[in-house]
């Protein structure tokens, strides 16, 4: 029954590691999200995806890249972690118009030590 | 840009009581969405409304959308705990291409 699959509820990485989240979609949805939520801070669009090996910088893009190789899979890769980068991560997917608004995956707590 | 804002942010009430949650937003758009987020958790679609006028209920949540005056309600009839989450509604602008806006939540919680 789980739509949208993300890979970990909870990771702890140490500075400076090369950190992959993954998410999965059963849906066959085109669009495809990550967002980081934060207390006092609501949700923030990292990068998002309308199609397979397209993406589009969020409002706070930078330290992040994403991939997307296959229509179901979007990757989030933060490239050498930071502190600064603890936080909730919530994947996201639409269909292309999102007439029924996003289903989100269960998040994945990230905490950078 | 697309602004949307909620208020309360922050709501505590009894049980047995009603009240109403507003979102309001900047720019034409008749798409909103309402999610409920409980503590540690994801968030999960409550309502889609997409015209203006439209309606939603389930259970004691009611949603309605005014796209001329660019607001959504969301009206809670005889609270009970398990109401209590953080409400999120969304918007998709005209030209946002499908990439929703979110307001700042708010957080609701009913006590006994």
């Amino acid at each position: 029954d789980v739509k949208v699959t993300q890979s970990s509820r909870y990771l702890v990485k140490r500075t400076g590691e090369k950190v992959f989240l993954e998410c999965v979609q059963d849906m066959d949805h085109e669009n495809m999200f990550w967002y980081r939520q934060d207390p006092g801070l609501g949700l923030r669009l990292i990068y998002f995806s309308y199609d397979v090996k397209m993406k589009e910088k969020g409002d706070i893009p930078e330290g992040y890249s994403v991939s997307r190789e296959k229509k179901e899979r979007f990757s989030l890769i933060l490239e050498s972690a930071s502190t600064n980068q603890t936080s909730m991560y919530l994947c996201a997917s639409s269909l292309w118009t999102a007439n029924y608004g996003y289903t989100f995956g269960s998040g994945t707590r990230l905490t950078v030590v | 840009e697309l602004k949307v804002e909620q208020n309360p942010l922050f709501l505590s009430m009894q049980e047995g009581k009603n009240y109403t949650i507003y979102c309001n937003y900047s720019t034409t758009s008749d798409r909103l969405y309402w999610y409920r987020q409980d503590p540690g958790k994801s968030l999960e679609s409550l309502f889609v409304l997409l015209s203006n006028g439209a309606v939603k209920q389930e259970g004691r949540l009611m949603a309605s959308l005014d796209t001329k005056a660019r607001l959504s309600t969301l009206h809670i009839t005889a609270a009970v705990h398990d109401l209590s989450a953080t409400y999120f509604c969304a918007v998709d602008g005209e030209t946002s291409g499908s990439r929703l806006t979110f307001g700042e939540g708010t957080q609701l919680t009913v006590n006994p």
